[in-house]
């Protein structure tokens, strides 16, 4: 069973890079079997689909965030990113990471408990 | 892309059973046979009930169901249980090659 940890800095400034990291246990971020992504849910708020990433590198992201937003796989570190540059208020909210068996479309079978990030100065 | 919509509760009885819908439209649960749906208990990760809208994934319970009617999905919990009081939302892939998901359902356990 796959597990996912989320980690990176709580707090970023307005108008500075979001950056999370998700560490993966339990198999392989090289593996042909999975999609890795980012959800996120602003407080009070619904969930809002980052976007995801095979392991050959071919990404998806949200249309109204691609412009802003990167996900990596890092193969090295089992593990994978998310970059989120020029961030306002309205990005904050509790950050999911999430794997899903690539023969399945959904967003994640496997969720992370997901990392607050707060933007304020 | 707009949130699918969901009522914001509902609530049962323990043993009821009781049915919980996902509004989208024709470019997203219309359109796909891809709903998912999610529950999650306070300060825990969501945890993937329904994938391809009516299949469980192992381990689920069998009290789950779910189905699609044009562009709204639905999710019967039968047999309701102390611990089924979870928030519960839906998610369907769409025309714009991302997903989007419910505004979420809280359903309480009388």
């Amino acid at each position: 069973q796959l597990q996912l940890q989320e980690s990176g800095p709580g707090l970023v400034k307005p108008s500075e890079t979001l950056s999370l990291i998700c560490s993966v246990s339990g198999g392989s971020i090289s593996s042909s079997s999975y999609y890795w992504g980012w959800i996120r849910q602003p407080p009070g708020k619904g969930l809002e689909w980052i976007g995801d990433i095979y392991y050959t590198g071919r990404f998806n992201y949200n249309p109204s965030l691609q412009s802003r937003v990167t996900i990596s796989v890092d193969t090295s570190r089992n593990r994978f990113s998310l970059k989120l540059i020029s961030v306002t208020a309205a990005d904050t909210a509790l950050y999911h990471c999430a794997s899903h068996n690539s023969t399945v479309v959904t967003p994640g079978d496997n969720w992370g408990q997901g990392s607050m990030v707060t933007v304020s100065s | 892309q707009s949130a699918l919509t969901q009522a914001a509760s509902v609530s049962g009885s323990p043993g009821q059973s009781i049915t919980i819908s996902c509004i989208g439209t024709s470019s997203d649960i219309g359109r796909y046979n891809y709903v998912s749906w999610f529950q999650r208990h306070p300060g825990k990760a969501p945890k993937l009930i329904i994938y391809d809208v009516t299949n469980r994934p192992s381990g689920v319970s069998h009290r789950f169901s779910a189905s699609k009617s044009g562009n709204t999905a639905s999710l019967t919990i039968s047999g309701l249980q102390a611990d089924d009081e979870a928030d519960y939302f839906c998610s369907s892939y769409t025309s714009s090659i991302s997903y989007v998901f419910g505004t979420g359902t809280k359903v309480t356990v009388l």
